[in-house]
Parts: C-alpha cells; structure tokens; sequence
C-alpha cells in the first residue's frame, strides 16, 4: 500500500511569491491533515479536511494560506504571498476513521523563502 | 491549553546501553498518547499508541508506557539503526475536531 505522498520535497522562492504544495493521502483515507515546523519549533497543526469539507483550520496563520481539497482526494496547500516566516517543513498526514486515531505522515515539503 | 513536553533534547547512548525518554503531557481530557519515529529527512513515523494509564506497548527494543501525567519509551539494548528524533503527541479528540499535538522531541544518538 502506497504511503502519503507529497510534491515538491524541497521548494525555494522569494518574498512575495506564491508556492502550491500537494498532498496525496493513503488511498480511501477520508481524513486529511496539514501540518508544519518551523525552525527550532514542534510540528505544529494547521488544519484538517474530512473528506473535501475543512473540519477544522483552527491552525492556519493567516489568509496569506488557502488549503483545498477539491473531491476529497489529494489536497494543495497555497501560500499567497510568500513570506520569510513560512518557511519551514510542511507534513501532510492521513488517516481513515478517528477511533483509532494515529496519523499517517508524508515525508514533508521543506519550503526556503529568501 | 494542552501540553507536551519532551526530555531530555538530546540523548548519547552506547550500543547496548539501556535508556528511556520522558513525555510529560497536560491535557483536559487524553484521548490518546502517540509516539513516532522520525529520520532526517522524512516525516513521523508512527510507533505506538497508549490510551490509558498502566497500558504498554512493545515493538522490537522499544517499550512505551503511561501513566496519567507521563509516558516513557524505554530503548533496550539499542543499536545505531534506533538513532533518529523520538516525537510524542498528545490527540485533542473533542466536538468533531482530531488534532495532534507534539513535544518538541529527543534526538537520540547511539554509538557502536
């Protein structure tokens, strides 16, 4: 069975510019997490999607980040204008009910903003 | 606010030198106490889930434990391949929301 995936693996682009991350979860997993790090700092929560509905974005920074997830499949995450404080390690996870609980984790996009 | 805290940062073993890390946890209500694996480089990987107090599990040298404030991941007789970040999260499981929420993690490093 094929892990998450996620694309790119490692994206650096300029103050001000916009970058898309993409998650593919574990096939016929509904639920769908982002998650970060930055530098220095514990992963951090940003939102969850059940199915293509967002269940809780409680997490995102700001509205400079638009998470999507268009037929409850793979998600992107875009960052609008990019700034210096974005950059960082973003996970993805995944998981298919909520009893059990553990998270899935992608190997990360690490996002450089200079 | 939920917590986690993870002891020690960092962590030097020999091989074969028993050991155990610390997560110390405040939460209002634990629905669940995870322990991952990560390498440099990729994302957590998932070890052990513990829902209540005197629960164990064990997978190869590793042994996670709880009690109602902390959990450990005893590391018997390690070997160099257990070298990585030990990660431990807490689920805030409440009015349909599922989140994580992590310590800051252990380096581990064991030497031959």
């Amino acid at each position: 069975e094929a892990g998450v995936t996620q694309f790119p693996s490692h994206s650096v682009i300029e103050k001000g510019q916009t970058v898309t991350l993409r998650c593919d979860p574990i096939s016929g997993h509904d639920n769908l997490y982002w998650y970060r790090r930055v530098m220095g700092k514990e992963i951090k929560f940003l939102l969850h999607f059940v199915k293509e509905s967002k269940q809780d974005e409680s997490g995102m920074p700001n509205n400079r980040f638009l998470a999507e997830r268009t037929g409850g499949t793979y998600s992107t995450l875009k960052v609008q204008p990019a700034e210096l404080e974005d950059s960082g390690v973003y996970f993805c996870a995944s998981n298919a009910g909520l009893i059990s609980g553990e998270q899935y984790f992608g190997p990360g996009t690490r996002l450089t903003v200079t | 606010e939920d917590q986690v805290t993870q002891s020690p940062e960092a962590l030097r073993l020999q091989e074969g030198e028993s050991s155990s890390l610390n997560c110390s946890y405040t939460v209002s209500g634990l629905r669940g106490l995870f322990w991952y694996r990560q390498d440099p480089g990729k994302g957590p990987e998932f070890l052990f889930t513990l829902y209540s107090a005197g629960e164990e599990k064990e997978k190869e040298r590793l042994k996670a434990t709880l009690t109602k404030k902390e959990s450990f991941l005893h590391i018997t007789a390690p070997k160099p391949e257990d070298s990585a970040t030990y990660l431990c999260a807490v689920r805030e499981f409440s009015g349909g929301y599922n989140k994580l929420i992590f310590g800051a993690g252990t380096r581990l490093a064991v030497h031959p």
